[in-house]
């Protein structure tokens, strides 16, 4: 019983591509993350969504675009890749905005090259 | 930054022992919480002290929290080889802006 899941587990793409990871929750909370792990294990927030709302955005560059066509999914689009976008991506969900509890995805490791 | 930081960065000790690994923060928060991460894994809560609260148990884990030093313990009792795992501590004032350190790599030799 996979409560948040994403795909793809593993992604290897050249600088300028653009892809998507996607993830989906069957938790049935309202709100999703994307977070980013690097090379030394520092996990940092990007986006979350809260009944597809975007309510915030700590300082991504606009070339990633977070789309939620529901409240189960929240995917993350990337245009253009670069080398430093290598890294870890994790989803995470929590039953609500103000819930502190939140559940991870177990990852998306990107290597660009 | 806001960002907790867990010291030490990496542990090793034998099965049955205790560890201890601790987290610093910087600014005033409402709450902090542990996290576990298995190797290519994501992250698993393990508990959340609130900052009203001194010391918290769940099964083999006691957290503590002292507001005053800005300081977090995590004590994991009569360790186990599946205990191997980084953990995290995550501070923030809202469920919407946690910030993660980077972490405590702890190694349980059987």
């Amino acid at each position: 019983d996979t409560a948040v899941s994403q795909t793809p587990k593993y992604l290897v793409t050249q600088m300028g591509n653009d892809k998507s990871i996607k993830c989906e929750q069957n938790l049935g909370h309202d709100t999703m993350y994307w977070y980013k792990q690097d090379s030394k294990k520092f996990l940092k927030i990007m986006f979350s969504y809260n009944n597809k709302e975007l309510i915030i955005n700590e300082t991504v560059p606009n070339r990633f675009s977070p789309k939620s066509p529901d409240k189960a999914h929240l995917n993350l689009h990337i245009n253009s890749l670069e080398l430093g976008d290598s890294a870890v991506y994790f989803c995470a969900s929590s039953v609500r905005a103000d819930s502190y509890e939140q559940y991870f995805g177990p990852g998306t490791r990107l290597t660009v090259t | 930054s806001q960002q907790g930081e867990e010291d030490p960065q990496a542990l090793s000790i034998q099965e049955g022992e205790n560890a201890t690994m601790n987290c610093s923060y910087k600014t005033s928060i409402n709450n902090l919480q542990w996290y576990r991460q298995n190797s290519g894994r994501g992250l698993v809560h393990l508990i959340l002290i609130r900052s009203n609260e001194r010391e918290k148990h769940s099964g083999r884990l006691r957290v503590t929290l002292d507001t005053s030093k800005k300081s977090s313990s995590l004590l994991i009792t009569a360790s186990r080889a599946a205990d191997t795992a980084s953990y995290f501590c995550a501070t923030g004032t809202g469920a919407n802006n946690l910030f993660f350190g980077t972490g405590t790599r702890l190694t349980v030799i059987p």
